[in-house]
């Protein structure tokens, strides 16, 4: 297993565009978060899923967010109508719920830059 | 989830034990202690996590006091590439809500 990837790893974009970034967790893993972390910051939480179903999300989550895992399997974040102040690293995580503690796998993380 | 407090930063020298601190007073008894860290532009590393016991495995060592209202992670030998942000998190198993909050951090640097 290769843990969490993240694709792309870095996008530059113009203010007014959408883009969308893919995660594949571990295999055998039926959570996934989203995370968005600026400089110098905690990541902060965006969204998670229990399989296929998007169970939670933060206020940080506007209308121009849309998050997707289709087969609760890899998931997809896209942004719309980006803007400047959407410039972050986005970070994605995967755990296994079971017994006892919930352990996230962070993957490296996709960094937006938005013109 | 309880809320914790770290210091901003530490420093410490390469070799030596680093003890890194960490409030939870308002913890309750069925939150774990997470730390994970964060070396530039990666995402977070899972370090270790306890409940009430101390914990130790190949990386450092997890000492959470009696009353469960503070812990310290313990990095035996740090090296240069221990240097990072480092989260201790509370957070309640079995939640809804897995939604493990981070706050700043305490920045640790290794000196040679």
């Amino acid at each position: 297993d290769t843990g969490v990837s993240q694709n792309p790893r870095h996008k530059i974009t113009k203010r007014g565009q959408n883009v969308t970034f893919r995660c594949d967790p571990i295999s055998e893993h039926n959570r996934l978060y989203w995370y968005r972390q600026t400089l110098g910051q905690g990541p902060e939480f965006l969204t998670y899923f229990q399989n296929e179903a998007q169970l939670e999300k933060s206020r940080l989550l506007s209308d121009r967010f849309s998050a997707e895992r289709p087969k609760g399997s890899f998931s997809t974040l896209e942004i719309q109508r980006t803007e400047q102040g959407d410039s972050a690293m986005y970070l994605c995580a995967s755990s296994f719920a079971g017994a006892g503690a919930n352990v996230l796998t962070f993957g490296a993380g996709s960094r937006l830059t938005v013109l | 989830d309880a809320k914790t407090t770290q210091p901003p930063s530490m420093d410490c020298a390469e070799g030596r034990a680093a003890n890194l601190p960490c409030n939870h007073s308002t913890i309750s008894g069925n939150e774990y202690v997470y730390w994970y860290r964060q070396i530039h532009s990666q995402g977070p590393q899972y370090i270790i996590h306890g409940l009430k016991n101390n914990e130790t495995n190949e990386m450092a060592s997890l000492i959470i006091t009696e009353d469960r209202k503070s812990s310290t992670l313990i990095l035996p030998h740090a090296t240069l590439r221990d240097t990072a942000v480092y989260y201790c998190i509370v957070r309640v198993a079995f939640s809804n809500g897995q939604n493990f909050v981070f706050g700043p951090g305490t920045r640790l640097s290794v000196l040679p």
